[in-house]
């Protein structure tokens, strides 16, 4: 079946200038999480989803970050008046019920901001 | 979630065994040892997990020691596309979010 997909897989943009990230999880999995990379850096938690719910939003950097998920699916990843400290690989992964240890990774987007 | 250790990089000869230690000396009773790994560029990739019996699937191999202060990850034939970064994460079983990834371990297969 599909994977987590992700879009677009890059973006370059301008500081100052707000950018919006999509994934969509599995078919089916209840749980999504959004983390980020950056070059040089490991993984770092951003936000994870329950349904429509987020219990977790203790890994957003800023204010400036923000995520939404709807109908228990697709999710959209907010950066608003992007800074060059941004730049990063944002992933996103999900899983199915009671089964949070086994996350199935999108490919990221790799946000550049200039 | 506790702590874990693993050495930066690892080399390996194809077509040996490819033993990846962690270290996770303070380990709780409800928290599982579990694999991850991360082929250049892409996301990473969920392997395996054990609480402290010995774990065997189609990927890899998992020895906990029996006071569960580490563990071997064991890829019993490493071939090139094995090269990645591979994670070492405890966590408790009853958690339901966030994987918190350390540094790794660079594996390096070589021909």
């Amino acid at each position: 079946g599909a994977g987590v997909s992700q879009s677009p897989s890059n973006k370059v943009t301008e500081k100052g200038k707000d950018v919006e990230l999509r994934c969509d999880p599995i078919s089916g999995h209840t749980a999504l999480y959004w983390y980020r990379q950056s070059l040089g850096q490991g993984l770092e938690f951003l936000i994870y989803f329950q349904g429509n719910s987020a219990p977790d939003k203790s890994g957003l950097p800023s204010d400036r970050f923000s995520a939404e998920r709807t109908g228990g699916s697709v999710s959209t990843l907010t950066i608003q008046r992007t800074q060059q400290e941004d730049s990063a690989v944002y992933l996103c992964a999900s899983s199915s019920r009671g089964r949070s240890y086994e996350q199935y990774f999108g490919p990221g987007t790799r946000l550049t901001v200039t | 979630d506790a702590k874990t250790t693993q050495p930066p990089s690892m080399d390996c000869a194809e077509g040996r065994a490819a033993n990846l230690p962690c270290n996770h000396s303070t380990i709780s009773g409800n928290e599982y040892v579990y694999w991850y790994r991360q082929i250049h560029s892409q996301g990473p990739q969920y392997i395996i997990h054990g609480l402290k019996n010995n774990e065997t699937n189609e990927m890899a191999s998992l020895i906990i020691t029996e006071d569960r202060k580490s563990s071997t990850l064991i890829l019993p034939h490493a071939t090139l596309r094995d090269t990645a970064v591979y994670y070492c994460i405890v966590r408790p079983g009853s958690n339901t979010g966030k994987l918190i990834f350390g540094q790794g371990t660079t594996l390096q297969v070589k021909p």
